[in-house]
């Protein structure tokens, strides 16, 4: 069974540093891009990060480029969110989600999600 | 990134009813899409995939197509469970990101 259990989330200062964790399990978690999606209280999804299967390639929404930074270990089936600068309007649950392919389409869709990890950033 | 405009925002209808949602691609093309549903304090979940493709598991009530750069989520004969919130995402442009709409809520 696909697990994806996501850990970190914390009450922050703005200005403040956090990192998110996700636990993956029950795939082989290096042969999948990986993702980080946020949902700000009251409002819709947004895609924060996705990050190749080997690390070689991060992509970001311009809203966090150069505050956060995503990492993973493939020996330790882990994915990383470094937020840095936090600010308030960073505030939200946190999803980790596995993104498949759709070989037939060339199409990409995130297959598994996480619970969520909730950020509160506030003085 | 390619943008997607989703209507309406939210829609009531009655137990047995046809629900349609649009997606449309703005600032670029895509030219296939998913959709996600998303109940009170869970996680999305996916419900279409390739524009048309139902996900495992979802009842075949809900469908997908697309004309051009509009892409739909129907919901045939609703049923109560179906009252949540509903997300496009454009599927073809990656990398960078994957965006959605957003959401349109569904209530009975």
């Amino acid at each position: 069974e696909v697990q994806l259990v996501e850990s970190g989330g914390d009450l922050v200062q703005p200005g403040g540093s956090l990192r998110l964790s996700c636990a993956a399990s029950g795939f082989n978690f290096r042969s999948y891009w990986m993702g980080w999606v946020r949902q700000a209280p009251g409002k819709g999804l947004e895609w924060v990060t996705n990050i190749k299967q080997d690390g070689s390639e991060k992509y970001y929404v311009d809203s966090v480029k150069g505050r956060f930074t995503s990492s993973r270990d493939n020996a330790k089936n882990s994915l990383y969110l470094h937020m840095n600068s936090l600010r308030d309007e960073d505030t939200a649950i946190y999803y980790c989600a596995r993104l498949m392919e759709d070989y037939a389409s060339g199409s990409y869709y995130r297959d598994y999600w996480g619970q969520g990890t909730l950020v509160t950033v506030s003085s | 990134d390619v943008q997607m405009t989703q209507s309406p925002s939210s829609v009531s209808a009655s137990v047995g009813d046809r629900v349609t949602i649009t997606c449309r691609a703005t600032q670029g093309t895509s030219t296939w899409s998913a959709w996600y549903q998303q109940k009170a304090g869970k996680a999305p979940k996916v419900l279409i995939y390739a524009t048309s493709s139902l996900q495992s598991g979802v009842p075949s009530r809900f469908s997908g197509s697309a004309s051009g750069t509009d892409f739909t989520l129907t919901i045939n004969n609703l049923q109560p469970e179906d009252v949540a919130t509903y997300y496009c995402q454009q599927a073809s442009t990656f990398p960078p990101g994957l965006t959605f709409g957003g959401g349109t809520k569904v209530e009975i």
